[in-house]
């Protein structure tokens, strides 16, 4: 597709259940981020990939947030053990190359998010 | 640690008047990124500029314009000649090597 491309858009699940959030990026990006924006509040940087690898898990707020990216393309973010606070809009983005990188300008391309409530 | 504050939680102006969001970042290193995005009613954050650390020259887009300052570690928006089109939350944001840190975000209403 065109843009970033994240599913489902909407997730309702119970709070103990476990949920898989998918996101396709640009073809062609080999940078994949993943954020998570609470309500009135800025995205907040959760996990980088550059190809396969994460690059930067620094933001990820515990052992029961989890991402992979097998293949340099598709990623999934991984939550386990659900709880309420983690209700949030998960959002996705791609860049090209990452900053620092030759060519790599850092603009950021982002998804629609997917709004996950946890009850 | 890197960190950006954009004071202004909201700001509401007439269509045509010209309005400043301000952004304050916190950093350690000499080489670093700022951006700043858009997030319309519809959600989805638009790209709307970057800048690195070395290159403070002020930069202008139609009625865009950025004011960057090492000294005062600021890294102003201005929208000259508001339209309504322009209401949405504007983030500023911080990278010093991949991931992203932004700011709370400041609302920007425009009424016509």
């Amino acid at each position: 597709g065109a843009g970033v491309s994240q599913t489902p858009s909407n997730k309702v699940t119970e709070k103990g259940k476990y949920v898989e959030l998918r996101c396709d990026p640009i073809s062609g990006h080999t940078a994949l981020y993943w954020y998570r924006q609470s309500l009135g509040q800025g995205p907040e940087f959760l996990i980088y990939f550059q190809g396969t690898g994460a690059a930067d898990d620094s933001g990820l707020p515990n052992d029961r947030f989890f991402a992979v990216r097998p293949e340099g393309s598709v990623s999934t973010l991984k939550i386990q053990r659900t709880e309420r606070g983690d209700s949030a809009v998960y959002l996705c983005a791609s860049s090209l190359r990452p900053l620092g990188l030759a060519g790599g300008l850092g603009e950021q391309f982002f998804g629609p998010g997917t709004r996950l409530t946890v009850l | 640690a890197q960190k950006v504050t954009q004071a202004q939680t909201e700001i509401s102006v007439v269509e045509k008047e010209d309005v400043t969001l301000d952004c304050v970042y916190e950093t350690r290193d000499t080489t670093y990124y700022l951006f700043w995005y858009k997030q319309p009613p519809s959600g989805e954050l638009v790209f709307l500029i970057r800048r690195n650390s070395f290159d403070e020259q002020n930069e202008i887009s139609g009625r865009y314009s950025w004011n960057f300052q090492k000294s005062t570690s600021s890294f102003n928006f201005t929208i000259t000649a508001s339209q309504v089109v322009d209401s949405a939350v504007y983030f500023c944001a911080l990278s010093e090597a991949g991931d992203m840190r932004f700011g709370a975000g400041t609302r920007l209403t425009v009424k016509p």
